[in-house]
């Protein structure tokens, strides 16, 4: 049974990095072909992706916030780290990691968490 | 303003059938699988197509996908108000290195 949880600050001020980590059971980051992903919802908006980490470390970024975002694993505590600097108003939304087969959208989705830039 | 363009809203009523499209081009939904969520208000996007045309099991056979060229379309037949929620596609695209979304699509039982 695959599960994935998300962790972090429900609550960042603007320009500070937030960190979010999520935890998965049920399958292995060292499996060919797996991946685990980030994709945010802002309140009343569509699903955005955001970045995704393959078993090879092979690594990939939305576009306009490749700058901003850096995603690593740890395969030994099974664990997706997504950080995302200089957080403003407008990144406010509820942040997902997800489980991926290569070049494909997510299957097994996280309960989701609830971040809020404010000062 | 979304890659894979869906219809804002559908409706229907207990019982009908309904049809939800989603457009998008070479890159994305012509040559890649097309994935289908379900999303109640509060809750995770959950699976109800995968691979163009398949249905994780516990998913009811009156969902179903299809794809044609750049457009992709769900179907929900036998209408229940449960079915009420938020409907969303996906897909990754070859262009853009990543998964693209359309705008969601929010379907009234009425």
């Amino acid at each position: 049974q695959i599960t994935l949880k998300e962790s972090g600050p429900t609550l960042v001020k603007p320009t500070q990095t937030l960190t979010l980590t999520c935890t998965f059971s049920g399958f292995s980051l060292t499996t060919r072909g797996v991946g685990v992903g980030w994709i945010r919802q802002p309140p009343g908006k569509a699903l955005e992706w955001l970045t995704v980490i393959y078993w090879n470390d092979d690594k990939r970024y939305r576009q306009s916030l490749k700058s901003r975002v850096t995603i690593t694993k740890d395969t030994s505590k099974n664990q997706v780290v997504l950080t995302m600097t200089n957080m403003n108003p407008v990144d406010t939304a509820t942040y997902y990691c997800a489980h991926s087969h290569l070049w494909e959208p997510f299957d097994y989705w996280g309960q989701g968490t609830l971040v809020t830039v404010s000062s | 303003q979304s890659v894979l363009t869906q219809p804002p809203s559908a409706s229907g009523t207990p019982g009908q059938r309904v049809t939800i499209s989603c457009s998008g081009s070479s890159s994305n939904i012509e040559s890649n699988y097309v994935y289908w969520y379900q999303q109640l208000p509060g809750t995770a996007p959950k699976v109800l197509i995968y691979s163009n045309n398949q249905r994780p099991s516990g998913v009811p056979d009156r969902f179903s996908g299809s794809k044609s060229g750049t457009s992709a379309s769900l179907a929900i037949s036998g209408l229940q108000s449960e079915d009420e929620a938020e409907y969303s596609c996906a897909a990754w695209d070859d262009s853009l290195n990543g998964v693209v979304f359309g705008g969601g699509t929010k379907l009234t039982v009425l």
